[in-house]
């Protein structure tokens, strides 16, 4: 069993949707929680990151950790064909050594916003 | 800011063929990544440096893969020989020590094909 799992969709939902991506873990080690967008052809990009649980706002996105649950979340409001692209969940631990650093990633999920 | 820079952009190349990647980090970045991402799949680690030293290199497979970091800046990556296994995008990242938990900057990848 992988640490981290994501369902690799895809995902395909009309402009102006709300989209809901999701990660599970197993290992509570982790801390530091981060979304990254990666376009075709391209390296992944930070999108978000957050620390611990709770919830963090940036613009049309939204970010939810509950580590109770071992679960994050990303929302995606107002949902446009630019946000076509593969949205990786990340996350790496707070304790120090070799680790330290280390991002651990999800499988990747597929969204396709068409017009 | 000018990003975290790979070269070349495509490699193929022939199974039992030596192939090196060359990654030149975002300036005054000390810690670089070296990920493997395979087709549907999220990145995985292979070595991360700080400075000239690699810290955690445990995901290397060292039989064929190599890395280096000479003065702790531009670092290249090799694989001898290659095996038809390796055809993956071979991803680069760098970050500055004291903002590690806020993510890293990914480079646009290497893409290998092994025939």
């Amino acid at each position: 069993q992988k640490e981290v799992e994501q369902d690799p969709g895809p995902l395909s939902v009309p402009e102006g949707a709300i989209v809901s991506l999701n990660c599970t873990y197993s290992n509570s080690a982790f801390q530091y929680f981060m979304w990254y967008r990666q376009y075709s052809r391209k390296g992944p990009e930070l999108l978000m990151y957050t620390y611990s649980s709770g919830n963090k706002e940036d613009g049309r996105f939204t970010a939810q950790v509950d580590k109770s649950s071992k679960y994050i979340s990303l929302f995606i409001r107002d949902s446009q064909p630019s946000d076509s692209a593969t949205y990786l969940c990340a996350m790496r631990y707070n304790a120090g050594g070799t680790s330290y650093g280390k991002l651990t990633f999800g499988q990747g999920t597929i969204l396709t916003v068409h017009p | 800011e000018a990003g975290v820079v790979q070269s070349p952009r495509y490699k193929i190349i022939e199974k039992k063929q030596p192939v090196a990647f060359w990654c030149n980090p975002i300036s005054g970045h000390n810690t670089l990544y070296w990920y493997r991402q395979n087709l549907g799949q999220g990145p995985e680690l292979l070595i991360r440096y700080e400075n000239e030293e690699a810290v955690d290199d445990s995901q290397l497979p060292k039989d064929r893969f190599s890395a280096e970091r000479l003065k702790g800046v531009d670092s290249t990556l090799k694989i001898q020989p290659a095996e038809l296994g390796d055809s993956a995008v071979y991803l680069c990242a760098s970050s500055s020590t004291l903002k590690v938990n806020y993510g890293y900057t990914f480079g646009s990848g290497t893409r290998l094909t092994v025939v």
